[in-house]
């Protein structure tokens, strides 16, 4: 039983467009969502983070979506770049964060495209 | 301030074999979790120590095993291993910030079971 899903196994994408990644959860619970980049043998990045009582949250180049009726989040990278291309984990969690853990997908591979 | 360190970064084992894996976390920083990472099953939670206190746990036979010591530190132990321990075993610390907690990742233990 997959509590958060990320349906698209890889993304390519050209370098200087949008790359949208996506992510759909389950559990009605899950109030605080967050988004992490890894690199081959390197532990997950933190990228950015959303509470659920917002529905956008914006740092730099990287703006997460949230739209709690559809239990569905978006990753939007403006412009891509070249070293953008990770796998990216969407993350999710109920009441206190961390408390019980986080819920990750199983990722997104991103390729950017010069 | 440092990052989430982990040791050994690269371990083989045999089946049948213990293993135990440490983890210092961020400075400051009191909650380690333990994610086990498959290709098959993505990140996983094993469970969250605090305070010297398992305060979480995930799905995993009593075979995995953690402790937490009084700086903080983590031990990650293994027995009996199975070659489908074979994974990059991840340590994560908290920081705590608005009540909602953003975790940092180490850069993982690769443990290979033969």
């Amino acid at each position: 039983d997959q509590q958060v899903k990320q349906n698209s196994p890889s993304l390519s994408v050209q370098e200087g467009r949008i790359s949208i990644l996506n992510c759909d959860y389950t559990n009605s619970m899950f109030d605080y969502f967050l988004w992490y980049k890894k690199y081959p043998a390197e532990g997950p990045t933190f990228l950015i983070s959303i509470s659920s009582i917002k529905d956008k949250n914006e740092d730099g180049r990287f703006t997460v979506f949230l739209n709690k009726s559809a239990k569905h989040l978006s990753l939007h990278i403006v412009p891509s770049q070249p070293g953008d291309s990770a796998v990216y984990f969407c993350a999710a969690s109920a009441v206190r964060g961390g408390a019980d853990g986080l819920t990750f997908g199983k990722g997104t591979h991103l390729i950017i495209q010069p | 301030k440092a990052g989430v360190t982990q040791t050994p970064r690269y371990l083989i084992k045999t089946r049948g074999q213990q293993v135990t894996l440490s983890c210092s976390p961020i400075s400051g920083h009191r909650s380690v979790s333990w994610y086990q990472q498959t290709p098959g099953q993505g990140l996983q939670f094993l469970f969250e120590y605090f305070s010297e206190t398992q305060r979480n746990k995930g799905n995993f036979p009593g075979r995995f095993s953690g402790r937490q010591f009084s700086n903080s530190r983590s031990e990650m132990n293994v027995s009996t291993l199975e070659l489908g321990d074979s994974a990059l075993y991840l340590c994560a610390s908290s920081s705590r910030d608005r009540g909602r907690e953003t975790q940092y990742f180490g850069p993982g233990t690769r443990l290979l079971v033969l």
